[in-house]
């Protein structure tokens, strides 16, 4: 069973609010993912890892950023929420070369 | 560049039908191609992974993939369907690279029908 924990699984915030999806995981992994993902669409990498304080951004833009100050933690911030920022986060995990990716749970995020 | 393409958004089939998936991917070096599946509000979970070695691959829950190079797929197959299959499927590819990032594609959402 994984142990990759995203939180808050759901939440509706109105338009301009900050807002801090978070995510840990208890793995030890060095490598870590956000992905955005709307209804029939694929899984877009908005951002990832290497390793602590390594971010890069991932193939589609995104107006979230995000820190890795420790291994296990790996939160991504909105500065002021947009209806257009609505879909599912999904954060991943992983370690190694070619191998799994541990997906959390994703959050439902919904701007008003 | 890396691609996947999943045909079909959208596959029913009834119980005990053989379950067939279609991923066709694209690479300029040699693929690293995974399955993973999603079910109903919850994260994905790895299927199999096709890594150069066998080119039939076997996973979790009666599942597996073909690496076809000269056909450039690596579609998911299973013999039986059952009932707890029915879940969003999406196939990837990486190029192993340091970053690891993993390339989706669009999903296919299984149906099984009673």
């Amino acid at each position: 069973e994984a142990d990759i924990y995203q939180t808050p699984r759901y939440l509706v915030i109105g338009t301009g609010k900050k807002i801090t999806l978070e995510c840990s995981q208890t793995m030890g992994h060095d490598k870590m993912y956000w992905y955005q993902q709307d209804p029939g669409m694929e899984l877009h990498l908005i951002h990832y890892s290497y390793g602590v304080n390594s971010t890069e951004k991932g193939d589609l833009s995104s107006e979230s950023t995000v820190s890795r100050i420790r291994t296990e933690h790996f939160p991504l911030t909105l500065e002021s929420a947009r209806p257009s920022h609505t879909s599912q986060y999904l954060c991943a995990s992983m370690t190694g070369f070619v191998s799994e990716a541990f997906f959390g749970q994703g959050t439902r995020l919904t701007v008003v | 560049a890396q691609s996947v393409t999943q045909l079909g958004s959208h596959v029913s089939v009834s119980e005990g039908a053989l379950v067939l998936l279609r991923c066709n991917y694209s690479s300029s070096v040699p693929p690293y191609l995974f399955w993973y599946v999603q079910y109903p509000n919850q994260g994905l979970q790895l299927l199999l992974k096709y890594t150069s070695a066998a080119t039939l691959v076997k996973g979790i829950n009666g599942f597996e993939a073909e690496f076809k190079k000269s056909e450039t797929s690596f579609h998911l197959t299973k013999p039986s369907a059952h009932m707890s299959d029915a879940a969003e499927y999406f196939c990837a590819v990486s190029d192993g690279g340091a970053t690891n990032k993993l390339i989706f594609g669009t999903g296919t959402l299984l149906a099984v029908q009673p």
